[in-house]
């Protein structure tokens, strides 16, 4: 069981690099979403989607892309880093509620990122 | 608006001891309530949810929470702590009736357990 997997686990970039934080979810969901958390703010929203196709910002999506061309997969893209973006990254995953969960989400592991 | 509340950040009990972590939220409608457990270093797991049905929930690992709407609180409970029990602990509302799984979460409460 897979679940959902994110890859790096850690990373170190400069100031303006661009790098891609990789998600990938084998439970055929349909929602996925990004979320950065940070010390005593919990997790905040940075974009999600609803199916291959479609994505939409969260709360704090300034700085990030994303894009869903397969339901497996949910990269999230940072054009030009900055020390701000310092943070660990959960990417989750969802079944809608009326299959019977009811939306409980599927974390990664995390991803931790810093920028020098 | 939709907002979740955890009146703790951080709790400290002996081994052995009961637990309670505090959570209250506001709701424009019947909320859909999570308490969520991370480890150190790793990603959150669900521990129980309330979704209108049965007002006292139980979750895994001995924890339970009683959804209270007069209260509007939703606070997570186990009676007698164990050491692997240490974790930080997250309570999420779901917005309105919405099935896309957009949550929002409290900012969390660390969980000490002292031998």
């Amino acid at each position: 069981n897979a679940g959902v997997t994110q890859t790096p686990k850690f990373q170190v970039l400069k100031t303006g690099q661009s790098m891609t934080l990789q998600c990938a979810q084998d439970m055929n969901h349909e929602y996925m979403s990004w979320y950065r958390q940070d010390p005593g703010m919990g997790l905040r929203l940075i974009h999600y989607s609803v199916g291959a196709g479609i994505t939409d910002q969260g709360e704090v999506p300034n700085g990030y892309n994303v894009s869903r061309s397969t339901t497996e997969d949910f990269p999230l893209r940072l054009l030009s880093a900055a020390p701000s973006q310092t943070s660990v990254y959960f990417c989750a995953s969802s079944s809608p509620p009326y299959s019977g969960t009811a939306g409980e989400l599927f974390f990664g592991e995390g991803s931790r990122l810093t920028v020098l | 608006a939709q907002s979740v509340t955890q009146l703790d950040s951080h709790v400290s009990v002996s081994e052995g001891t009961p637990v309670l972590l505090r959570c209250n939220y506001s709701s424009s409608y019947s909320p859909s309530l999570f308490w969520y457990v991370q480890h150190p270093n790793k990603g959150l797991q669900l521990l129980l949810k309330y979704t209108s049905a049965a007002t006292l929930v139980k979750g895994i690992n001995g924890f339970e929470a009683e959804f209270k709407k007069s209260e509007t609180s939703f606070h997570l409970t186990k009676p007698s702590a164990h050491m692997s029990d240490a974790a930080e602990y997250f309570c999420v509302v779901r917005i309105g009736s919405s099935n896309t799984g957009k949550l929002i979460f409290g900012q969390g409460t660390t969980l000490q357990v002292k031998p």
